[in-house]
């Protein structure tokens, strides 16, 4: 049973463009969620998602971040218009169900902006 | 709201050494808590958890005990291996699912042969 598969492992972008980060969650889990881990600090919660629904997106920036997870495919987190203060490590997390389950980290992206 | 203390780091210990690194939190109800490690390019392990006041976890060695009256969850571990270098997190859960995580800004340990 394969772990959390995130892709890609490391991602370099210019300032402007867009990045896409991808999360395939363990197979039989339908909850998804996504920290970013900034340079030298602990991991920040983003956004909770089940499959075609956010559920808690108190973590997300307002704006140039959204976040999907499809009833088909992984969950997707997107950054518009990259700035150098995104460069950060960002980690998806699922698991199977809501109450009393561990969830599991997939080994992250880590996005530079140049 | 909930928050997470932690350490600061780098702690340096030689082999055999014992461990102490301390966490105390902030939270409203009964949280969850937990502690990650995570090794050099890899992502988060839970090494253990504990759901309820005075319920101790325990894993590879290591433990840490729920104190509702102090609010700390500090992790030991009696005697530390060079492979026990890495980055450790205390952590939080917003329900009791251990999701939604609330983390502190993780300590780094370097063990010394």
């Amino acid at each position: 049973n394969a772990g959390v598969m995130q892709n890609p492992r490391h991602l370099v972008r210019r300032r402007g463009q867009e990045a896409r980060l991808r999360c395939s969650p363990m197979k039989g889990h339908s909850h998804v969620y996504w920290y970013r881990q900034l340079p030298e600090e602990g991991l920040k919660f983003m956004v909770y998602l089940q499959k075609e629904n956010i559920i808690d997106e108190s973590g997300m920036p307002k704006e140039r971040f959204s976040a999907e997870f499809p009833k088909e495919g992984p969950s997707i987190l997107r950054i518009q218009q990259v700035v150098r203060g995104d460069s950060a490590a960002y980690f998806c997390a699922s698991s199977k169900i809501e109450g009393g389950a561990e969830a599991f980290f997939g080994q992250g992206t880590r996005l530079t902006v140049v | 709201g909930n928050s997470v203390t932690q350490m600061e780091g780098p702690v340096t210990l030689s082999e055999e050494a014992f461990l102490t690194i301390n966490c105390t939190y902030t939270a409203t109800g009964y949280p969850s808590l937990f502690w990650y490690v995570q090794y050099p390019g890899e992502g988060l392990q839970l090494l253990l958890k504990a759901t309820k006041a005075d319920d101790k976890g325990s894993n590879k060695g290591f433990e840490a005990t729920y104190r509702k009256e102090t609010t700390s969850f500090h992790l030991e571990k009696g005697s530390v291996q060079v492979s026990d270098s890495a980055v450790y997190f205390c952590a939080l859960s917003r329900n009791n699912a251990g999701n939604m995580l609330t983390f502190g800004g993780g300590t780094r340990l370097m063990v010394k042969p």
